[in-house]
């Protein structure tokens, strides 16, 4: 079945710093997203990718939709303590169902 | 507003004492979708529903059962509870053909001793 790969599991980075997240399947994905789940709370969308290639941006978050359609990535440039939580990378394949990736759990440190 | 609402948020049983977890959304949404979270795992979809009396199994139905008697209601019943269901839940729903954009309930957190 489709699968989604994220690494690693967790991460750790300084107030301020940019950090990025890659999302890769073994299949060919139609559409990639970016969710973020809060402690305590239910997965909200960031990002929608609909095209290859293509490059999205939503405030300090810019994804992109690898041109193999294999792959995408998510940037978060100059982060804030309310960037901790969980990034799920999610993607629909030829059946039209939705996969998640293992999500990566972003420590912000002061 | 629009939401997606479960309840309870928080739930304690034993073993074999069938429960019913509760999802309702207002956005007037076909696709209905029940998901499991545990650590290391991921989101894993137990059962989803495209439209009113029309359900199929997910990844990891075993255990479960839903219902779509109504466009707004999706519940999710455990028949008989085992420890391995110990989880947390969340619920889905969007617009047919739109499983791509779903909304997610804030998520109902289960123990079964």
């Amino acid at each position: 079945g489709q699968q989604l790969n994220q690494s690693p599991q967790s991460m750790f980075i300084q107030e301020g710093e940019d950090v990025s997240m890659n999302c890769t399947s073994s299949s060919i994905f139609n559409t990639w997203l970016w969710y973020k789940q809060d402690p305590g709370e239910g997965p909200v969308l960031l990002i929608a990718l609909y095209k290859a290639g293509e490059l999205t941006s939503n405030g300090r978050l810019t994804a992109q939709f690898g041109i193999t359609r294999k792959d995408s990535f998510l940037n978060i440039s100059a982060s804030i303590p309310s960037d901790v939580g969980i990034y799920f990378c999610a993607g629909t394949g030829a059946n039209s169902k939705l996969t998640f990736g293992k999500g990566i759990t972003l420590s912000v440190r002061p | 507003e629009a939401q997606v609402t479960q309840n309870p948020r928080y739930l304690i049983t034993v073993t074999g004492k069938k429960l019913t977890v509760t999802c309702s959304q207002n956005m007037n949404h076909e696709y209905m979708s029940w998901y499991r979270q545990d650590p290391g795992l991921g989101l894993r979809q137990i059962y989803y529903s495209m439209n009113v009396e029309v359900t199929d199994k997910g990844d990891v139905p075993e255990g479960y059962k839903v219902s779509r008697k109504e466009k707004r209601n999706f519940p999710l019943i455990l028949e008989s509870p085992s420890p391995n269901q110990t989880s947390l839940y969340f619920c889905a729903s969007s617009l047919w053909g739109r499983t791509d954009t779903q909304y997610f309930g804030p998520g109902t957190r289960l123990t079964v001793l």
